[in-house]
């Protein structure tokens, strides 16, 4: 089955706990994304790979970083989480940006 | 960078009336404009996109119409059913020489009262 998987899909943590959010696609895509969503705001973009060892900067990339060592896989580190990094997180995967993504389930991270 | 605008942020319809979406982009260059629907504790989901080289697409009950001279383009609902209560975001992006970027608008609550 095509899928997107995140995990963990909750997380609460508190303010400068290093942590790391995965993702794993199985469907040979070369672009993925992280998206942050919070009410009002829609999905904004925070991290794009169009492919292994290939990343670049979203909308609002500040407090993250990613890294793409294999195709199937793009995490997403927060090293030092703030309370303005508490929201709803998806990923998404796609073979470039002008095809449609394919989002996983959403990670809910609050940080405290 | 891209910016893409989003109206109204809430609709209300009435079961069998249509439900019309705007949104507007900064970037020329963008080409790809996709339409996605997110329901209640859902990831996001496709359900249509237009490229630039096309002005209107339509799929069953919704369609989408694409003006690149103004930078615009709407989505379309027609004979609107209670499941089709959910967010709904517009998106615009580009390929390679204009930059890789997905932008999203800021979404619209759609609530269809039976």
């Amino acid at each position: 089955e095509a899928q997107v998987t995140q995990n963990p899909r909750y997380l609460i943590t508190v303010t400068g706990k290093k942590l790391t959010v995965t993702c794993s696609q199985n469907m040979n895509h070369e672009y993925m994304s992280w998206y942050r969503q919070d009410p009002g705001l829609g999905l904004r973009q925070i991290y794009y790979s169009m492919n292994v060892e290939v990343t670049d900067k979203g909308d609002v990339p500040e407090g993250y970083k990613v890294s793409r060592k294999e195709k199937r896989n793009f995490p997403l580190i927060l090293e030092s989480p703030s309370p303005n990094q508490t929201s709803l997180y998806f990923c998404a995967s796609s073979y470039t940006p002008t095809h449609e993504q394919y989002f996983g389930p959403g990670t809910r991270l609050t940080v405290t | 960078g891209e910016n893409v605008e989003q109206h109204p942020s809430t609709l209300s319809v009435q079961e069998g009336d249509s439900a019309v979406i705007k949104c507007t982009y900064s970037d020329s260059a963008s080409n790809y404009f996709p339409w996605y629907k997110q329901e209640l504790g859902k990831r996001p989901q496709l359900i249509i996109d237009i490229r630039s080289n096309v002005g209107e697409k339509k799929d069953q009950r919704i369609a989408v119409t694409l003006n690149k001279t103004a930078k615009h383009f709407s989505l379309h609902i027609t004979e609107t059913q209670p499941e089709d209560s959910a967010v709904y975001f517009c998106a615009a992006a580009s390929f390679k020489a204009a930059g890789n970027k997905l932008t999203f608008g800021g979404g619209t609550r759609v609530l269809v009262k039976p």
